[in-house]
């Protein structure tokens, strides 16, 4: 059965250092988004990706985040600068379809990322 | 904005029936989605509500009141692998999900 995969499964990192994280989506998907979740939290979105631009993004999702499509496979978030609260589990998603069809998203293990 | 609300936790013994409600608040709603979730694990999709009305899947089902913003999932047979959280998530513009604060099950022998 297709999955979403993320690399890595941990990043640890020091305050004002950039991370990427990386994600590749199940292959006739053609949404991806990525969530977050702090421990013991509910799951946030971050931002949706259509057609090689985002579609919706939160108000999480400031000028230190980004997400690219480098090549027909993968789906990367970057974070420019770390901080404290970015600590928390990232989750990539992706689903065949958009609303208002209510295709399933599906979700990848995750990348739990520590900022130190 | 939106803001859902559901029990923070449900404890039930093998075999019995839960119902989780969810109640939202929201500006845009295109349908209501319910996620599992295990402890260390990623949401996994259970359901989907457009419309009014009951979908079955299996032992659980999924309803929505789309008048009444509210919607409720429900585990039939519970198991022992039904231990896990569950998390209703409203359907909105720009395919984004906004999820609850989550239920935890607890299920006993």
């Amino acid at each position: 059965e297709p999955e979403v995969t993320q690399t890595p499964s941990h990043q640890v990192t020091q305050m004002g250092q950039e991370v990427i994280l990386r994600c590749v989506p199940i292959s006739n998907h053609l949404y991806f988004y990525w969530y977050r979740q702090i421990l013991g939290q509910k799951v946030e979105f971050l931002v949706s990706f259509y057609n090689n631009e985002i579609s919706e993004k939160s108000e999480i999702f400031d000028d230190q985040f980004s997400v690219e499509r480098p090549d027909g496979s993968n789906f990367t978030l970057k974070i420019r600068s770390t901080k404290l609260e970015d600590s928390a589990m990232y989750f990539c998603a992706s689903s065949e379809a958009g609303v208002p069809g209510g295709s399933a998203q599906y979700f990848g293990p995750g990348t739990r990322l520590t900022v130190l | 904005g939106q803001s859902l609300e559901q029990p923070s936790e449900v404890t039930a013994v093998e075999g019995a029936i839960v119902q989780i409600n969810c109640t939202y608040q929201t500006s845009g709603f295109y349908g209501l989605s319910w996620y599992q979730q295990h402890d260390g694990g990623a949401p996994t999709f259970l359901s989907y509500n457009a419309l009014d009305g009951l979908e079955e899947t299996g032992r659980f089902s999924s309803f929505l009141s789309r008048s009444d913003s509210y919607g409720y999932l429900l585990l039939q047979e519970l198991q022992m692998k039904d231990s896990a959280s569950y998390f209703c998530a409203v359907e909105a513009a720009g395919n984004k999900l906004t999820f609850g604060g989550g239920t935890r099950v607890l299920v006993k022998p």
